[in-house]
């Protein structure tokens, strides 16, 4: 069974720093394309970005309003996909969400196939 | 960059069809690839539609996604509707590495 559980979610003031993680089972996560998406409290999905496998280049691509600021990186050998999210800022409180992309078309992902769990990220002074 | 637009909220009694729209605002629908999402209360959102109308594996065929390229919109069908229907919908497409959710739609099974 598929399976992604986040973790590393909290408070944080503004300003700060946090770094999520993202630990993968149930498939083979080095051949996989990932993301992140996001929901603030009472409101819709928010994507924030995917990263490649490795072996279609390892490249990243971020939303407007996550690019300069957060960082998607991941670890074969862990299994594990991260967020390093800074400059953090009251708008960012949110569920975040990391996904598994089966399918995409041109660099865009079509089929968003599981989502995780969510990690909770509370920015507040 | 472009907008999708659902509506708030759609209601019906069990064993109703209900279709939820998805219009996007500039762009054609039918030139990127539409995918629809469940969040039931409390859980994470789970794919129901990709490719504009094909279903994952294990999601029911009382679910079904089309295009219309007349009105520019996605929908979304549920037939046969049931009390664990209850959930927010949500649509989602692309213009290059743009992806766009939807609002989201409240679905209530009176």
């Amino acid at each position: 069974e598929v399976q992604l559980v986040e973790s590393g979610g909290g408070l944080v003031k503004p300003g700060g720093s946090l770094r999520l993680s993202c630990a993968a089972s149930g498939f083979t996560f080095s051949d996989a394309w990932m993301g992140w998406v996001r929901q603030a409290p009472g409101k819709g999905l928010d994507w924030i970005g995917r990263i490649k496998s490795k072996t279609n280049g390892g490249t990243t691509d971020y939303a407007a309003p996550a690019k300069g600021r957060f960082s998607i990186s991941r670890d074969d050998s862990k299994n594990t996909l991260y967020l390093q999210m800074n400059s953090l800022q009251t708008e960012d409180t949110a569920v975040y969400y990391c996904i598994t992309i089966l399918l995409w078309f041109g660099e865009a992902p079509i089929y968003m196939a599981v989502w995780g769990t969510g990690a909770t990220v509370t920015v507040s002074s | 960059n472009f907008v999708l637009t659902q509506p708030h909220s759609v209601s019906d009694s069990p064993g109703k069809t209900v279709t939820i729209s998805c219009t996007r605002s500039s762009g054609s629908i039918a030139s990127n690839f539409v995918q629809w999402f469940q969040q039931r209360p409390g859980s994470s959102p789970a794919t129901l539609i990709y490719e504009d109308n094909q279903r994952p594996s294990g999601v029911p065929d009382r679910f079904s996604g089309s295009i219309d390229s007349s009105s520019n919109s996605a929908s979304l069908t549920i037939s046969g509707l049931k009390t664990e229907d209850e959930a927010d919908y949500y649509c989602q497409s692309y213009d290059g590495t743009n992806l766009v959710f939807g609002p989201g739609t409240k679905v209530t099974v009176l």
